[in-house]
């Protein structure tokens, strides 16, 4: 069964400084991974998906997420955060075993942005 | 519309009473899916729908919850009898085509707190 763990339910960074954002999958598949961010009061929104055709993935405002068969990780970075980045992160798995839609979301993770 | 659309927004209601959640996707959207996300946790798929059809209630955790979607367009969940574990953030989103992409459209959710 393919399940995603969230290594941390919060990160804390202060603005201009790099974010990082662990995720670790288990799947006997090979994969399609999402990133999802929810802003307070927002719905949640596809920051970039990885489908195999490149093991690093580009996403919206800056976010990239880089494929690591060998660590089994679909980890988040950002360069330098921004205020506007203070969001609850979610790594999210297909789940073959189910059905369309039928996603595997991890817990988590909220990311502060310290001035 | 423009974006999902969801209501109400919150909703608070006594143990036993029923409760109906409405969910108006993107114009257009052949797939509409609904979620459950408890305090803490990432959402977790209950059901979908292509158009009119129901082809996965494998998620709706049980007979006390029924959805539908008569006319492929607006969808509603209910839930009998609440009880207090069925407080949670109820989330809709819609997808374009019928295939398995893993690119959801979420709207701002249904908070429920059942007293």
């Amino acid at each position: 069964a393919q399940s995603v763990t969230q290594l941390d339910s919060h990160v804390s960074v202060s603005e201009g400084t790099p974010v990082l954002l662990r995720c670790n999958y288990s799947s006997s598949y090979s994969p399609s991974l999402f990133w999802y961010v929810q802003h307070p009061n927002k719905g949640l929104q596809l920051l970039l998906k990885y489908t195999s055709a490149a093991t690093l993935v580009k996403g919206i405002n800056g976010f990239e997420a880089e494929f690591k068969k060998s660590e089994t990780s679909f980890h988040l970075t950002k360069p330098s955060a921004h205020m506007s980045d203070a969001a609850e992160y979610f790594c999210v798995s297909m789940n073959y075993g189910g059905s369309q839609g039928n996603l595997i979301f991890g817990k988590g993770t909220k990311l502060s942005v310290k001035p | 519309g423009a974006g999902v659309s969801q209501s109400p927004r919150y909703k608070v209601t006594k143990r036993g009473q029923d409760v109906t959640l409405r969910c108006d996707p993107i114009s257009s959207h052949a797939t509409l899916y609904w979620y459950q996300q408890a305090l803490g946790q990432g959402p977790e798929f209950l059901t979908y729908f292509n158009y009119e059809a129901q082809p996965d209630k494998s998620g709706l955790p049980s007979d006390r919850f029924s959805a539908e979607r008569p006319e492929g367009s607006i969808s509603t969940l209910t839930i009998q009898r609440t009880e207090q574990r069925d407080s949670a953030m109820y989330r809709c989103a819609s997808s374009p085509g019928q295939g398995i992409t893993g690119e959801l459209f979420f709207g701002e959710g249904s908070r429920l707190t059942v007293l």
